[in-house]
């Protein structure tokens, strides 16, 4: 069974372009979030997708960032446009249960320059 | 302060010996992880647990929910041991992280 891919697993913009991340969790599993480590602070929360819907989007830090998951399979997290604190490692995991285990993704290191 | 903080933030041991690292909390939990980061990958989760103590190989986890505090040891160490260590909790859907121990172990 294939984990918890993203996509690119590296990205290297300027300020003030747009990036998208995009995230595939396990197949099956209904819950998806999206996280950030940004250089020396632990990893926060940004938001969480049940299905399709957006459960909790409080960790979202400003409205440059959109994260969709259309049909409930795949995410996309946008950034718009980028600025130069946006830089980090986004991790993208899933979980079959609302609570359950989380399996995450290789992140993508994300660099805006 | 933030609400879940590791102990050690760095720590160095040789080879073969029984490391602990520390975790605790401030907020009500559901359950906790422990998570490994090694150099440039990805996090893998190595345990969630909610009570008591849970052992995996060379691994063992343990948490005391009265005192919010959660144990990793890692019997025997070894070099591919090396790594981050992340705890994590989970208050009501998310989870809320330590900045993680950055364990190396030396041959």
């Amino acid at each position: 069974e294939a984990g918890v891919t993203q996509f690119p697993s590296h990205s290297v913009i300027e300020k003030g372009q747009t990036v998208t991340l995009r995230c595939d969790p396990i197949s099956g599993h209904d819950n998806l979030y999206w996280y950030r480590r940004v250089m020396g602070k632990e990893i926060k929360f940004l938001l969480h997708f049940v299905k399709e819907s957006k459960q909790d989007e409080s960790g979202m830090p400003n409205n440059r960032f959109l994260a969709e998951r259309t049909g409930g399979t795949y995410s996309t997290l946008k950034v718009q446009p980028a600025e130069l604190e946006d830089s980090g490692v986004y991790f993208c995991a899933s979980s079959q249960e609302l609570r359950g285990e989380q399996y995450f993704g290789p992140g993508t290191r994300l660099t805006v320059t | 302060k933030n609400e879940v903080e590791q102990s050690p933030q760095n720590l160095t041991a040789q080879e073969g010996e029984f490391i602990t690292i520390n975790c605790s909390y401030s907020v009500g939990i559901s359950a906790l992880h422990w998570l490994q980061q090694h150099p440039g990958g990805g996090i893998v989760s190595l345990f969630m647990l909610s009570s008591g103590k849970k052992k995996h190989g060379r691994l063992i986890a343990t948490i005391n929910i009265q005192e919010k505090h959660s144990s990793l040891h890692i019997t025997a160490s070894h070099p591919r041991d090396s790594a981050v260590y992340i705890c994590a909790v989970l208050g009501a859907q998310k989870l809320v992280f330590g900045q993680g121990t950055r364990l190396t172990i030396n041959p």
